[in-house]
């Protein structure tokens, strides 16, 4: 079952403007951590923020930051300042909480969010 | 330092025939993933390990998958006999921690013929 939702496919954003894209998660787990990564067009995976369940800041990171709403289970990430290079995909994922000493619930990702970045 | 380096970046034959794709994690990671990511199925976790044990492989399709970490620096996913559905790109993942970001390597871009 997919536990990572992204409903927007595609979006276009002005440079300069900010963006929000949409993550919404389904586990029962209390602890489990998100991440959001970005892939260019040049198809490698850059991680751009992470959020622990436990965590009560919202994550930050540069231009980034993570809009976490636990009891609405989404993690939405929020570009600031959009620039051209930002245009990639945008994928949420989620890692479970620990099954044993050494093993954890499931890694998801989610189907992605493409994001154009306009002049 | 250097990340997570795949070989080869590009492979293309024919199918029946066995593949093996390469993978050297970051030095000291202690987890190792191995993604396949297509376009109608997106990024799906096939396997991944732990101190070079393997935890959780529920994502490897089928028996003609099979990967095996025979040490620190070094993973193999290997597929035999490969058919043309298994063409994908296949990433391989490293990361010190669960809690800490996966670091990627540049894919394997595999054709099936």
């Amino acid at each position: 079952a997919q536990k990572i939702t992204q409903t927007q496919p595609g979006m276009f954003v002005q440079e300069k403007e900010a963006v929000t894209l949409d993550c919404t998660y389904d586990t029962s787990d209390q602890s489990y951590g998100l991440f959001w990564y970005k892939q260019p067009s040049s198809g490698e995976m850059i991680f751009l923020i992470y959020q622990g369940s436990y965590d009560e800041q919202n994550a930050t990171e540069g231009r980034y930051s993570l809009n976490f709403q636990k009891a609405r289970k989404s993690a939405n990430l929020v570009i600031s300042a959009s620039q051209l290079g930002d245009s990639a995909m945008y994928f949420c994922a989620m890692r479970e909480g620990r099954r044993t000493t050494d093993s954890w619930g499931k890694f998801q990702f989610g189907a992605g969010t493409q994001v154009v970045v306009t002049p | 330092d250097a990340g997570v380096i795949q070989s080869p970046r590009h492979e293309v034959t024919e199918m029946g025939q066995e593949v093996t794709l390469r993978c050297k994690p970051i030095s000291g990671h202690d987890y190792l993933f191995w993604y396949r990511q297509t376009m109608m199925r997106g990024l799906e976790l096939l396997i991944y390990f732990n101190n070079n044990v393997p935890i959780d492989d529920s994502g490897m399709p089928e028996d003609r998958f099979s990967a095996k970490m025979p040490n620190a620096s070094f993973s193999t996913l290997k597929i035999q006999p490969s058919e043309p559905r298994d063409s994908a790109v296949y990433f391989c993942a490293s990361s010190g921690t669960v809690n800490q970001p996966q670091h990627f390597g540049d894919g394997t871009r595999l054709s099936i013929l």
